[in-house]
């Protein structure tokens, strides 16, 4: 089965900051990547689909980028809203999600 | 407005089977390509995808939890019912029902049905197993 592995697992960041966050897949995965916000106490929020796709009503500073092993979720100019912790998630090869990235005031 | 909630007990001893219901509304399971899914997050564990039912019926599972896992649908109530077996304290976890949607609005293309991501979750239900 296909590892994901994210990195850093934890990022401290001020508010106006640009922050990126790597996924890398044990294999290809093409363009099959996802990327989930997740605060804490609730339900994963889709954010990315396709590895850029932007769903619909996510704020523009949240993008995406990459193909095959390698992908970056990028927030630029964090936003109170946007402490929580990111996961991305391959669909190439059944499901599988990264171990998560916290994302936490610094 | 797409909503889904997650319903079962939130206790269950180890060995028992467990049954989740996931009631949904403002979709149907009956249009081509939509799927619902399970997943599942220990406390202060990473997702854990368990399996997904397809409008036509179509099931796939996490083969590492497959000879555990049955999910079925009712479409005339708007439900989805995973069931698991021999749960043991290590299954202790929230879990998720999720809509794979089946339409891509950015690109107005119809979507895969490999093309597994959720755009809509439920709120979750905490599962302990313990004696």
């Amino acid at each position: 089965d296909i590892q994901m592995t994210q990195s850093p697992s934890t990022l401290s960041a001020s508010i106006g900051d640009t922050v990126t966050i790597t996924c890398r897949a044990s294999e290809s995965v093409k363009s099959r990547l996802a990327w989930y916000q997740q605060r804490p106490g609730k339900a994963p929020k889709l954010l990315i689909y396709k590895a850029s796709s932007l769903q619909s009503g996510v704020p523009s500073r949240f993008s995406g980028s990459g193909s095959g092993t390698e992908f970056i979720l990028t927030i630029s100019s964090l936003q109170p809203d946007d402490f929580a912790t990111y996961y991305c998630q391959q669909y190439n090869d059944y499901l599988t999600f990264g171990q998560g990235t916290k994302v936490e005031i610094k | 407005q797409i909503t889904l909630k997650e319903s079962g007990p939130t206790l269950v001893k180890p060995t028992q089977t467990l049954t989740l219901t996931c009631t949904f509304s403002g979709f149907s399971l009956t249009t081509s390509g939509v799927g619902v899914g399970w997943i599942r997050q220990p406390p202060g564990k990473a997702l854990e995808w368990l399996g997904i039912i397809y409008w036509n019926d179509d099931k796939r599972y996490n083969p590492s939890l497959k000879t555990r896992l049955t999910i079925t649908k009712d479409t005339s109530r708007n439900q989805v019912v995973l069931t698991m077996t021999n749960m043991d304290p290590v299954d202790t976890a929230t879990y998720y029902c999720a809509r794979k949607p089946a339409y891509d609005i950015l690109t107005s293309h119809w979507l895969s049905v490999d093309d597994i991501y959720f755009d809509s979750w439920g709120q979750g239900a905490l599962i302990t197993i313990s004696s």
